[in-house]
């Protein structure tokens, strides 16, 4: 199964909203709720930013949101900050019973 | 603190078999599912494998069904991944890591995650 699709970057500067898309098809993104957003530094572990399309874990901050329409998830990063350079990751649950990643999306804050 | 911690990661050669292992604490291990991601040098994250709480139920990716098997060991908080017939494009950074919710269910999101191990499929 293929990966599902994000921007392979995005760029910002501090104070604004950017926002990452990742697109999957009707048997991921789109059928189900288990969709989840992870930030990634470099050589470090992926920390996990939304689970469940729009949930935040305890701790994420309330600039991070996430949403979904059809078979297209987003994840929008508001009041951007210097720390929220990384990379982001999407995944979704799928009808085969597996999860499935998106490629990746390197977020510069200019 | 909650805390995985992998190891076994090693240089091979293709074809031959290797076993990570996954040792999990500060929290109740048999009470969660678990997941098996790995990130080849400059790539992404790909999802390998997912078992069920008690171990009865596992799934994997289509680019490890057949060769890799998941497994765990709830009375000694450990979860395994035998590797078998490596390949050179197996190469990364495997990592264990927990489901959000606790048994019965699934929420297929990963809040907890270890810092991985190195696999090298080199000849």
């Amino acid at each position: 199964q293929s990966a599902l699709t994000q921007p392979a970057s995005v760029s910002g500067s501090p104070g604004q909203s950017i926002t990452i898309s990742c697109t999957g098809t009707s048997s991921d993104v789109g059928y189900y709720k288990y969709v989840s957003w992870y930030q990634q530094y470099p050589r470090t572990a992926p920390k996990l930013m939304i689970y469940e399309v729009s949930n935040r874990p305890s701790g994420v901050s309330n600039r991070f949101s996430g949403s979904k329409s059809g078979n297209t998830a987003s994840l929008t990063i508001s009041g951007l900050q210097a720390e929220d350079e990384a990379d982001y990751y999407c995944s979704s649950y799928t009808s085969s019973n597996t999860v499935i990643f998106g490629g990746g999306t390197k977020l510069t804050v200019l | 603190q909650v805390q995985l911690v992998e190891s076994g990661g090693a240089v091979v050669q293709p074809g031959r078999s290797l076993r990570l292992s996954c040792a999990a604490s500060g929290f109740t291990f048999r009470t969660y599912a678990m997941y098996w991601v790995r990130q080849a040098p400059g790539k992404g994250l790909e999802w390998v494998a997912v078992i069920s709480y008690d171990g009865s139920e596992n799934y994997y990716a289509d680019s490890v069904k057949g060769r890799f098997t998941i497994s765990r060991d709830n009375s000694r908080n450990t979860l395994y991944l035998q590797m078998n017939s490596l390949r050179p494009e197996d190469t990364a950074v495997y990592s264990c890591a927990r489901d959000t919710v606790t048994s019965p269910y699934y929420d297929y999101a990963m809040d907890v995650w270890g810092q991985g191990t190195t696999v090298t499929v080199s000849s």
